[in-house]
């Protein structure tokens, strides 16, 4: 099937420390979204990208859609403990219509250096 | 809002045994979705319901899992029988329309021994 390499599987960070993470697909994708998933909990929507070249930030977080269309970036700035936890990119093909055919990524795991 | 509520929060059942899991979307969410989450793997979509009508169930396992939305609004997901690889976390989802962002419950977490 359909698949997202997501790099890096895991990383390891020191609080003031910005992240980045990618997320590419041998295929087009019309929409790229990232999520975050702390451990008992379902995903939670960070960011939402619907154009080719869009750059769009929340808060410390920053997302940009290729021009490609085939990867993402999410990058974290000046990160802090709560930070930790599973990042997901996703993404589908629809242009509007249905979100449901999202395929994600494997994730990235994010934890705090000892 | 009430978020995306699910139950139960764990189940552990032997093979060949079944299992259902409930799902209530948010008040007025038109579309529901249920995925399963292998351990260590991204959410793989198994069915999205558009008010009570199926609209994708092209990777549920059809043998063995079976979900309804009889009136549109809460959902059930049923597995029989389990089988081992079954092990996973299965998470609802629902959004207002098909366009709108998905919002994920805490999911069950399911054990096959």
């Amino acid at each position: 099937g359909q698949q997202l390499n997501q790099s890096p599987q895991s990383m390891f960070i020191q609080e003031g420390e910005d992240v980045s993470m990618n997320c590419t697909s041998s295929s087009i994708f019309n929409t790229w979204l990232w999520y975050k998933q702390d451990p008992g909990e379902g995903p939670v929507l960070l960011i939402a990208l619907y154009k080719a070249g869009e750059l769009t930030s929340n808060g410390r977080l920053t997302a940009q859609f290729g021009i490609t269309r085939k990867d993402s970036f999410l990058n974290i700035s000046a990160s802090i403990p709560s930070d930790v936890g599973i990042y997901f990119c996703a993404g589908h093909k629809n242009y509007g219509g249905s979100q449901g055919n999202l395929i994600f990524g494997k994730g990235t795991k994010l934890s705090v250096k000892p | 809002e009430a978020g995306v509520a699910q139950s139960p929060r764990y189940k552990i059942i032997e093979k060949r045994q079944s299992v259902a899991f409930w799902c209530n979307p948010i008040s007025g969410h038109a579309t529901l979705y249920w995925y399963q989450q292998i351990l260590g793997q991204g959410p793989k979509l198994l069915i999205q319901f558009q008010n009570n009508g199926v609209v994708d169930d092209s990777q549920l396992p059809k043998d063995r899992f079976s979900a309804e939305r009889l009136k549109g609004v809460d959902s059930t997901l049923k597995i029989q029988p389990a089988k081992l690889e079954d092990s996973a976390v299965y998470l609802c989802a629902s959004s207002f329309t098909g366009d709108s962002p998905l919002h994920f419950g805490n999911g069950t977490r399911l054990t096959v021994t």
